[in-house]
């Protein structure tokens, strides 16, 4: 069956570091990879779209990549802030919109 | 402009109870989600209308969940004799296109005692 595994383990960097985040997915070729952001009692945030033929995506702090070789996408935050503690989700998505996420990791940055 | 909505905020009732949860999307998107997240996982997608259609409900877990949009706009999920592990978070999305962002509401969180 389809299955997209992120680190259920909460990752604490310090203030400045770069925090990688990794979601890894069996049996399934998605089309597009989507990163979100939650925070407690919220819904989640949309912050990036990386496509099947695009190794890279870019967004301010922010870095994706998609490796449909080793099934893998890299989510960087860097020069981290406190702010930007949170639980981050991956997401695929075939042709038809429908999301299939992992379960989140959550991030803890301290000063 | 303002986002997704959703009422209520909480809800509590009793097992073997009917729920109606309320989705307003965001003006204008056709495409309206719903997905249920229980703690420490991600949420788990549920259905999708594309206008008044349900477009996709595999992720309906059995035929106790039930959802309308009868004008294309506002969505209503209804569940029928809940149990305990209905408990969850509620979450409805929408988007411009199908295969456009989803804009998520702050969820609905459901409680069967």
């Amino acid at each position: 069956s389809q299955k997209i595994e992120q680190n259920s383990e909460a990752l604490n960097i310090q203030e400045g570091k770069t925090a990688t985040l990794t979601c890894n997915y069996t049996n399934y070729s998605p089309a597009y990879l989507q990163w979100y952001r939650q925070d407690p009692g919220r819904g989640p945030v949309f912050l990036l779209l990386i496509r099947e033929n695009e190794k890279e995506k870019r967004k301010e702090r922010l870095k994706v990549t998609f490796d449909t070789t080793l099934k893998q996408s890299l989510f960087h935050i860097t020069a981290s802030q406190p702010a930007d503690s949170a639980t981050y989700l991956c997401a695929f998505s075939s042709n038809t919109g429908k999301l299939i996420f992992g379960q989140g990791t959550t991030l803890q940055v301290k000063p | 402009g303002a986002g997704v909505s959703q009422t209520p905020s909480n809800k509590v009732t009793e097992k073997g109870k009917y729920v109606e949860l309320r989705c307003d999307p965001i003006s204008g998107h056709t495409a309206l989600y719903w997905y249920r997240q229980s703690l420490g996982q991600g949420p788990e997608f549920l259905i999708y209308f594309q206008g008044t259609g349900a477009a996709d409900d595999s992720g309906l877990p059995n035929d106790r969940f039930f959802a309308v949009r009868p004008e294309g706009s506002v969505s209503t999920l209804k569940i029928q004799r809940t149990e305990r592990g209905d408990s969850a978070v509620y979450l409805c999305a929408s988007s411009s296109l199908e295969l456009d962002t989803q804009y998520f509401g702050p969820g609905t969180r459901l409680t069967v005692l």
